[in-house]
């Protein structure tokens, strides 16, 4: 168990819906990631957060957002879905905000199906 | 365009036999390099980073290593519970930074 928290493990849901998901991170971890996992995209890192503030940004959609709140959980703000959003989204966390230097320790990933 | 390729995609392998994963990077502006083992249905767990060519890290039955190109995940006399899929992701920064994974090999080993 890494100490982080992802809520809910599974996720069923329409196209055009939209979609939250919640990740708690470790005790005393400042940085938030989040994480696509996908059969034929692989893992791709979508967006970084560090105290409250956008650290790092990759390949995450306009139709995605996420934001790091002051007790320093992390929601992932998933729209207008399509089918090809269908995958495992996982967050991860670390204390510092460099990401050559710091360990992520990842959570065990929401599971979204779109149908 | 910043690329991560790992071979072979699949590995499966006898109980003490030994063997290497490669991943091999085109980038600029390499920052770090990691490795993660991934169990099915579960997230990655960290298992080194690497910085320069000519680094080397161990743990355990593994060693990575690190040269301008590629990098090099040894695996030593092999147990089952060294079963996993491998990743390999690579840190650059230009303008920001960019994170890019490799698609992994997967290791079965045979009791």
């Amino acid at each position: 168990d890494s100490g982080v928290t992802q809520t809910p493990k599974h996720l069923i849901t329409a196209t055009g819906q939209r979609v939250t998901l919640r990740c708690s991170p470790r005790s005393g971890d400042l940085s938030v990631y989040w994480y696509q996992q996908s059969l034929d995209q692989g893992l791709q890192f979508l967006i970084q957060y560090y105290n409250g503030e956008e650290r790092a940004k990759g390949n995450i959609l306009e139709r995605f957002s996420a934001q790091q709140f002051p007790d320093l959980h992390s929601e992932l703000n998933l729209s207008s879905l399509e089918l090809g959003d269908s995958a495992l989204y996982f967050c991860a966390s670390s204390v510092g905000g460099d990401l050559a230097y710091n360990e992520q320790f990842f959570g065990p990933g929401t599971r979204l199906t779109v149908l | 365009e910043d690329q991560v390729t790992q071979s072979p995609e699949a590995l499966r392998l006898q109980e003490g036999e030994s063997s290497s994963l490669n991943c091999s990077y085109t980038v600029s502006g390499l920052r770090g390099l990691f490795w993660y083992r991934q169990d099915p249905g579960k997230g990655p767990e960290f298992l080194f980073t690497l910085y320069s060519a000519g680094e080397e890290k161990e743990k355990e039955r593994l060693k990575a290593t690190l040269t301008k190109k590629e990098s090099f995940l040894h695996i030593t006399a092999p147990k089952p519970e060294d079963s996993a899929t491998y990743l390999c992701a690579v840190l650059t920064f230009s303008n920001d930074y960019k994170l890019s994974f490799g698609a992994g090999t997967t290791v079965t080993v045979r009791a």
